[in-house]
């Protein structure tokens, strides 16, 4: 099925281990972003891509790195992980980034939840 | 800076109860106003977009209107699998996607 595809699902981790969280999607979509959830709060947006070598940091970025080699790949590096990263993780793309189209709409992937102890 | 506020956090409804949530906002020029549903375990998922004061949409049990401050979600004789969070969101013209922080719904039989 077309969409956007986030490995792994779950993880835990220690404080201070790192790790990937990946996303991949099938659509051609120019624009990827990661968002990270948490109760109470809307969705943040962490970093995002407008294209293949091109990304930006958006409102939470510290503590986390993100490339983009191919069009459909965008991972997420936790680079020493920490209590405060604990969160559900979305990726998301869309044809276009946000400020080319007030109608671009988001397909998100499933999620990935990250517990760090 | 652009902000978004849902309410209520959370609404209980038995079947067949209609009922609107509601979507507050204040932006600088307004592009898109945006409602996903959200399944638990699941990501957001999109519903409508509205562009303008006045504009409608409708889906199913779903209609979703937009006035220069707000917007609403009305549910009419809804079902136990509308049971979900929904989610507001809006981009202005500093191009930045805002997410409120979603109403839970459960309807129940």
């Amino acid at each position: 099925n077309a969409g956007v595809t986030q490995t792994p699902k779950f993880q835990v981790l220690k404080t201070g281990q790192s790790m990937t969280l990946q996303c991949a999607q099938d659509m051609n979509h120019e624009y990827m972003s990661w968002y990270r959830q948490d109760p109470g709060m809307g969705l943040r947006l962490i970093h995002y891509s407008v294209g293949a070598g091109i990304t930006d940091q958006g409102e939470v970025p510290n503590g986390y790195n993100v490339s983009r080699s191919t069009t459909e790949d965008f991972p997420l590096r936790l680079l020493s992980a920490a209590p405060s990263q604990t969160s559900v993780y979305f990726c998301a793309s869309s044809p276009y980034p946000p400020r080319y189209s007030g109608a671009n709409v988001l397909t998100f992937g499933a999620g990935s939840r990250l517990t760090v102890l | 800076e652009d902000q978004v506020t849902q309410s209520p956090e959370a609404l209980r409804l038995q079947e067949g109860e209609s009922s609107s949530l509601n979507c507050s906002y204040t932006v600088s020029g307004l592009r898109g106003l945006f409602w996903y549903r959200q399944d638990p375990g699941k990501g957001p998922e999109f519903l409508f977009t509205l562009y303008s004061a006045g504009e409608e949409k409708e889906k199913e049990r779903l209609k979703a209107t937009l006035t220069k401050k707000e917007s609403f979600l009305h549910i009419t004789a809804p079902k136990p699998e509308d049971s979900a969070t929904y989610l507001c969101a809006l981009t202005g013209t500093a191009s930045k996607l805002t997410f409120g922080t979603g109403t839970r719904l459960q309807v129940t039989l």
